[in-house]
């Protein structure tokens, strides 16, 4: 069974820095992209990020390019984001997901990180 | 990057159906049959619920159906039943691994 676990989230101040993890089991890891969507309270969801299964691709949604990073370790089954220079707006719910073709299928319960 | 359009808000009584609309854009939805669904109950993760424009991920019960035509696609619900009651997100694909969402419509089964 596909298990996603995302961790790292919390509060933190407008300019700061956050790193949130994802664990992954239960599929072979190091054989899927990955990707971030967030949602921020009461509203809908965004998509964040994209990374390749070798990381040969990345992609970043224009509202997060150059502050964010995503990368991820195939021998410890973990996707990462780094997250500088936080805004207020970057408050939200972070789930990682799988994605199967060009479809999110197994989703995280998320971790949430609040800017105040 | 901007939001796939859908209704805020859609309603129907138990075993009626419903449809719920997205409207993108040629660079989007009428761009790419990359159109998936997904519903979202309060405080849960969302689950995928259609893919690939009218496909079903294995579990999910073929009163779900999807469809498109030109820039918008439709997710109907049909024999509506209490436990559908949930938020539901459009995404579809927009070219070079980015992804737009709709800002989600919310089910009231009356």
């Amino acid at each position: 069974e596909v298990h996603l676990v995302e961790s790292g989230g919390g509060l933190v101040q407008p300019g700061g820095s956050l790193r949130l993890s994802c664990a992954a089991s239960g599929f072979t890891f190091s054989s899927y992209s990955m990707n971030w969507v967030r949602q921020a309270p009461g509203k809908g969801l965004e998509w964040v990020s994209y990374i390749s299964s070798s990381s040969s691709t990345i992609y970043y949604a224009d509202s997060v390019n150059g502050r964010f990073t995503i990368s991820r370790d195939n021998a410890k089954n973990s996707l990462y984001l780094q997250m500088n220079s936080l805004r207020a707006e970057d408050t939200a719910v972070y789930y990682c997901a799988t994605i199967s073709g060009l479809t999110f299928d197994y989703w995280g319960q998320g971790t949430l990180v609040t800017l105040s | 990057q901007s939001a796939l359009t859908q209704p805020r808000s859609v309603s129907g009584s138990p075993g009626q159906s419903v449809t719920i609309s997205c409207t993108g854009t040629s660079s989007d939805v009428g761009g790419y049959n990359y159109v998936s669904w997904y519903q979202q109950h309060p405080g849960k993760a969302p689950k995928l619920m259609i893919y690939d424009v009218s496909k079903w991920p294995s579990g999910v019960p073929d009163r779900f159906s999807g469809s498109k035509s030109g820039n918008t696609a439709s997710l109907t619900i049909s024999g509506l039943q209490a436990e559908d009651e949930a938020d539901y997100y459009c995404c579809s694909y927009a070219g070079s691994y980015t992804w737009v969402f709709g800002g989600g419509t919310k089910l009231t089964v009356l």
